[in-house]
């Protein structure tokens, strides 16, 4: 069955970088994008964004450019993505998702929490 | 960037009664719409794509229409799984998706 498998949580300090992976298995890993989204406690869903893991083409939400960076490694089918000078509301929960237009296949997600 | 807005934030509705929630864009998306059911403490789960069409293994209950900027969610005969926060979604600026803000559909 498909499964997108991520890594633990992480407790990072303001000024850090955090790197989350985003394993996938059960299908043809280049035949689907990956997209990141995160949700802030108690909030909604936010678009981070998107790689193609044919390619590594990247598409990254204005609010975030410059500081997120999403890479592929096709030979362990596993994504990564890395946010850097992190803020206490950059502290949520981060989810990966298999992407084909909508995603039909979500990570468990990842608390990445921001304290000092 | 395409603004999505749900309505109401919150929808109070009895086991087996109907719940209907709506999702207006702020520019045309055709009917490039989905909607998502999240619980607490789980990843979002599709539920429709398309405006209308059904995602696997997803219930009959659970209907979608519209298209352009107005979006309607059905849940009929609402169970007690169904009780959760929903999320429609636009693609029309593929990868670019925004989500609304969620409507929060509580037992009353």
């Amino acid at each position: 069955q498909v499964q997108l498998v991520q890594s633990g949580a992480e407790v990072k300090k303001p000024g850090a970088s955090v790197k989350v992976s985003c394993k996938a298995s059960g299908y043809t890993f280049t035949l689907y994008g990956i997209t990141w989204v995160r949700q802030a406690p108690g909030q909604g869903l936010e678009w981070m964004g998107w790689i193609s893991t044919y390619n590594g083409n990247t598409d990254y939400a204005q609010k975030l450019q410059g500081r997120v960076t999403l890479t592929t490694d096709t030979s362990r089918s596993t994504v990564y993505m890395e946010l850097s000078s992190l803020r206490s509301d950059d502290t949520a929960v981060y989810f990966c998702a298999r992407d084909m237009e909508v995603s039909d296949a979500w990570g468990q997600g990842t608390l990445v929490t921001v304290s000092s | 960037e395409i603004v999505m807005t749900q309505s109401p934030a919150t929808l109070s509705v009895s086991p087996g009664d109907r719940a209907t929630l709506s999702c207006t864009a702020s520019e045309s998306i055709n009917i490039n719409l989905a909607w998502y059911q999240q619980k607490p403490g789980q990843a979002p789960r599709l539920l429709i794509y398309r405006a209308s069409t059904r995602a696997t293994d997803i219930p009959v209950r659970f209907s979608g229409s519209g298209s352009g900027t107005d979006f309607t969610l059905t849940i009929n005969s609402l169970q007690s799984e169904d009780f959760a926060v929903y999320y429609c979604q636009q693609y029309n600026n593929w990868p670019r998706y925004t989500f609304g803000q969620g409507t929060k559909l509580e037992i009353k």
